[in-house]
């Protein structure tokens, strides 16, 4: 079975400095990777995926995440956070509709930007 | 285009009530994900409904339930409330992109119910 794991459940950066957000998953089949954010009182809204192809995966808000098949990883990354970054990050996994699947999320890391 | 839409946007219910929150997908996306997102534990996967059936189905009690109507919108049904059912309950819609059928795509959320159990 598929999951997701957030290893960090909290991240304080400072303003303008790099911040990368990991995610590892298990899985015995192909999958897609998502990362979402949700900001204070909203939904989430999609960040990037990985479908296939390049393994370097580019976002919205500059943002940023590598597929690394050997580590079953998905770290989101970026390269200079600003205060409007502050939110709740998830990482999903999703192994695709032929197997009548669904999207698991991890359990979200919360991004606290510091001036 | 309008996003997903989920009403009402906050209730609070007594422990024992019953309770229906509303979902309505993006025009043209046929698949439905609820989720619950309680303090603390994340999101939790509920339902999920395409095509008008129930495809799968999370580790919940089955008082937790749902539907999904011919026009795609769908509704979470929890009867016998108890106080850790107090959460934001999130709908996403979702639609595949490419010419091949199994290919996924993105979930696209909705702003999310908070119901809260007294």
């Amino acid at each position: 079975a598929q999951s997701v794991t957030q290893l960090d459940s909290q991240v304080p950066v400072f303003e303008e400095a790099p911040v990368e957000l990991r995610c590892n998953y298990s899985s015995s089949v192909s999958v897609y990777l998502f990362w979402y954010v949700q900001y204070p009182n909203q939904g989430l809204q999609l960040l990037l995926k990985y479908l296939s192809g390049s393994t370097l995966v580019k976002g919205i808000n500059g943002f940023e995440a590598e597929f690394n098949k050997s580590q079953t990883s998905f770290h989101l990354r970026k390269p200079s956070v600003h205060i409007s970054d502050t939110a709740e990050y998830f990482c999903a996994v999703s192994e695709g509709r032929s197997s009548a699947s669904k999207i698991i999320f991890g359990s979200g890391t919360r991004l606290s930007i510091r001036p | 285009e309008a996003g997903v839409t989920q009403s009402p946007t906050h209730l609070i219910k007594t422990r024992g009530q019953q309770v229906t929150l509303r979902c309505s997908p993006i025009s043209g996306h046929t698949s439905v994900y609820w989720y619950q997102q309680a303090l603390g534990l994340g999101l939790q996967f509920l339902l999920w409904y395409d095509e008008g059936e129930e495809r799968n189905r999370g580790n919940f009690p089955p008082r937790f339930s749902g539907r999904q109507f011919p026009n795609y919108s769908s509704e979470l049904n929890v009867n016998a409330l108890e106080l850790e059912d107090s959460a934001l309950y999130l709908c996403a819609s979702y639609r595949e992109t490419g010419h091949l059928r199994w290919v996924n795509t993105e979930a696209f959320f909705g702003q999310g119910t908070r119901l809260t159990v007294v």
